[in-house]
């Protein structure tokens, strides 16, 4: 079945800019992560959503991120006023529920922030 | 503070010898421990994981992890390595009862197979 999908594979912008990355779970998970890579900080984790609900944003780096997820589905990170610090490839997981701990990765989102 | 901790950046097998990718963990109580691989510009792929049970998980492609409490460890290992499991591999762990199960990754070992 399909797996766990984001979009855009790639995306560059200005300093400043606002920015939203996509990502759509596997049809029927409940649970949903976001984390980021970055060569400084390895993976960190930013965000778990049960059903559309965010119990755990203790990874979100500033109040210039934010998330939502509708429908128990799709979600969309947003970062506002992008920093040169925001590059990194941003990771989407979903798993079937947040007791199955088994998640299942999306192949990210690469932001370049000139 | 849950942390992981992979001591070696790199490891270098020869094709046909076995392989072993160490991970250390630090949890303030029962751990879920996971190992992942990740091939290059792709997203990560789930190999194995200890919930409960059998100290000795087995996974995907032939790799294997030996969960002992004593050390806090779970080494990732593989009998016989393949030139195709040349990859970044990461330990990951949440603790049990953790609302949501977020996965706290160690930094990752290069593993590099030579023909």
């Amino acid at each position: 079945g399909a797996g766990v999908s984001q979009s855009p594979s790639n995306k560059v912008t200005e300093k400043g800019k606002d920015v939203e990355l996509r990502c759509d779970p596997i049809s029927g998970h409940t649970a949903l992560y976001w984390y980021r890579q970055s060569l400084g900080q390895g993976l960190e984790f930013l965000i778990y959503f049960q059903g559309n609900s965010a119990p755990d944003k203790s990874g979100l780096p500033s109040d210039r991120f934010s998330a939502e997820r509708t429908g128990g589905s799709v979600s969309t990170l947003t970062i506002q006023r992008t920093q040169q610090e925001d590059s990194a490839v941003y990771l989407c997981a979903s798993s079937l529920d947040s007791a199955t701990y088994e998640q299942y990765f999306g192949p990210g989102t690469r932001l370049t922030v000139t | 503070a849950q942390s992981v901790a992979q001591p070696e950046d790199q490891v270098n097998v020869a094709e046909g010898n076995p392989l072993t990718v160490k991970c250390t963990y630090s949890v303030s109580g029962n751990p879920y421990l996971f190992w992942y691989v990740q091939y290059p510009n792709r997203g990560l792929q789930f190999l194995l994981k200890y919930i409960t049970g059998d100290n000795l998980v087995k996974g995907s492609y032939g790799f294997e992890a030996e969960f002992n409490k004593s050390q806090t460890s779970f080494h990732l290992k593989k009998p016989s390595a393949l030139v195709s499991d040349s990859a970044l591999y990461f330990c990951a762990v949440t603790l049990r009862g953790n609302q949501g199960g977020k996965l706290i990754f160690g930094q990752g070992t290069e593993l590099s197979v030579k023909p």
